[in-house]
This record gives C-alpha cells, sequence and structure tokens, in this order.
C-alpha cells in the first residue's frame, strides 16, 4: 500500500542548530502534504499545509520564518526547524494527501530533541 | 467554528471485552469522516473513511458508524486485544478550502489483561 516516509525518525541537536526533516510519499503523488506537531500525550496540532510548487500556509500561532516548509516536488516536502530551541523539542509528522483517490497517508512521524 | 469532539477521554477496559469510542463535530460543509489509530510514538494508521452516504463501515474488529443528520460518529472495537491500546483519533474533513481537516483530540484507550 501507500507509504509516507519521515526522515529523521529522530534527531538530537544542539541549541542555535537547525534541524531538516523529510517526508516523501513512496508510490503517489501528493499536491498536499501536512506538518503536524504532537507534544506527549496530545493530539496532533496541525502546523501548515503544504501545496507542491507553491508556499505554504500555516496555523496562526505558527512562525514561518522558523519552521521553513518546502515542496518543490509532488513527493517530497522538507520542514526545517531553524535556530531550534529546547521549547522545539517534540514528535513532527507529515501526512500526504493522494491526489488521485484522496487517501490521506501519515508518516512515522521524527522526534526531535535539542539539548 | 469547526471543532471535532471526542469522547471518552481515556478508557481502560480488560481484553477480550468490546467498547464504543465516540465522535460529534460541527465542520460544515461536511465531506469525510475518518478514524485514525496512533500507538505511541508512531504515526496514526486509518481504520476507515467514511462519506456523507455511508453509515457504517467495518475494517476487521472496528466497525465505524457515521450519523450525517447529527453529526456523530462511532467506533466499535469488539474483543479487543492488548495490541487494541493506543489513541484513537477522529479527523473530519470540510470541503472547499483545500479539504481542511480537522482533529479530534483522540482517545487514550487501554487494554489490560
Amino acid at each position: 500500500g501507500a507509504v509516507v516516509s519521515q526522515h529523521p525518525s529522530w534527531v538530537i541537536c544542539k541549541s542555535g542548530t537547525s534541524v531538516k526533516i523529510e517526508c516523501r510519499s513512496l508510490d503517489f503523488q501528493a499536491t498536499t502534504m501536512f506538518w503536524y506537531r504532537q507534544f506527549p500525550k496530545q493530539s496532533l496540532m496541525l502546523m501548515a499545509t503544504s501545496n507542491e510548487g507553491s508556499k505554504a500556509t500555516y496555523e496562526q500561532g505558527v512562525e514561518k520564518d522558523k519552521f521553513l516548509i518546502n515542496h518543490a516536488s509532488l513527493t517530497l516536502s522538507t520542514l526545517t526547524v531553524t535556530s531550534a530551541h529546547p521549547e522545539d523539542s517534540s514528535f513532527y509528522i507529515c501526512s500526504a494527501h493522494d491526489r488521485d483517490t484522496g487517501e490521506l497517508f501519515f508518516g512515522e512521524g521524527s522526534r526531535l530533541t535539542v539539548l | 467554528k469547526n471543532q471535532v469532539e471526542q469522547s471518552p477521554q481515556s478508557l481502560i477496559i480488560l481484553e477480550g471485552k468490546n467498547c464504543t469510542l465516540q465522535c460529534n463535530y460541527t465542520v460544515s460543509p461536511f465531506s469525510n469522516l475518518r478514524w485514525y489509530k496512533q500507538d505511541t510514538g508512531r504515526g496514526p494508521v486509518s481504520l476507515t473513511i467514511m462519506t456523507f452516504s455511508e453509515n457504517t463501515k467495518s475494517n476487521g474488529r472496528y466497525t465505524a458508524t457515521l450519523d450525517a443528520d447529527t453529526k456523530q460518529s462511532s467506533l466499535h472495537i469488539t474483543a479487543s486485544q492488548l495490541s487494541d491500546s493506543a489513541s484513537y483519533i477522529c479527523v473530519v474533513s470540510g470541503t472547499g478550502g483545500g479539504n481542511k481537516l480537522t482533529f479530534g483530540t483522540g482517545t487514550q484507550l487501554k487494554v489490560e489483561l
């Protein structure tokens, strides 16, 4: 079946560095991808909607200059956490919308720990 | 404001028992409703997706119902197993505007021996 791959699955970085997370749809084309953040024992919080070939749409309260999103192709979107701080430590998940079937698939998530 | 409310917030049941999770929504206009299972530290996995015209859909031991008139959905789990312990998330999609999704806060299910 369709799979959405996220990489890396976990990353530890020092405060002030930038971290890039990739989200790939492996066997379908995704015109729209979504990025979420999830804190322990809480539900997913939508951060932004990423449309291929255009600028991402950010949810209220999400800093677009801190969370850079690029959706350069129909199978790849990237989230870059710039100048990461400990409070950015979280579980980041992407999802991809299959443009042919309308199904929505989630990646396995990326756990970011900022020291 | 579009909202999705799930109940109960958490639930503990014994292995082999059945349980039902609830999802009420105010999303309008409505496109579809999805139930996902999320294991701790993993991404959500789709269980069912239901459109306006569908009342019931099953996936193994999972059966979802939808009442579009009352804007309610339920997820029934039969003969629960330890591996059913997870968070169950209801997601409602509205039409237009890029099919914006509204997430419920989830029901945390724990199945015990």
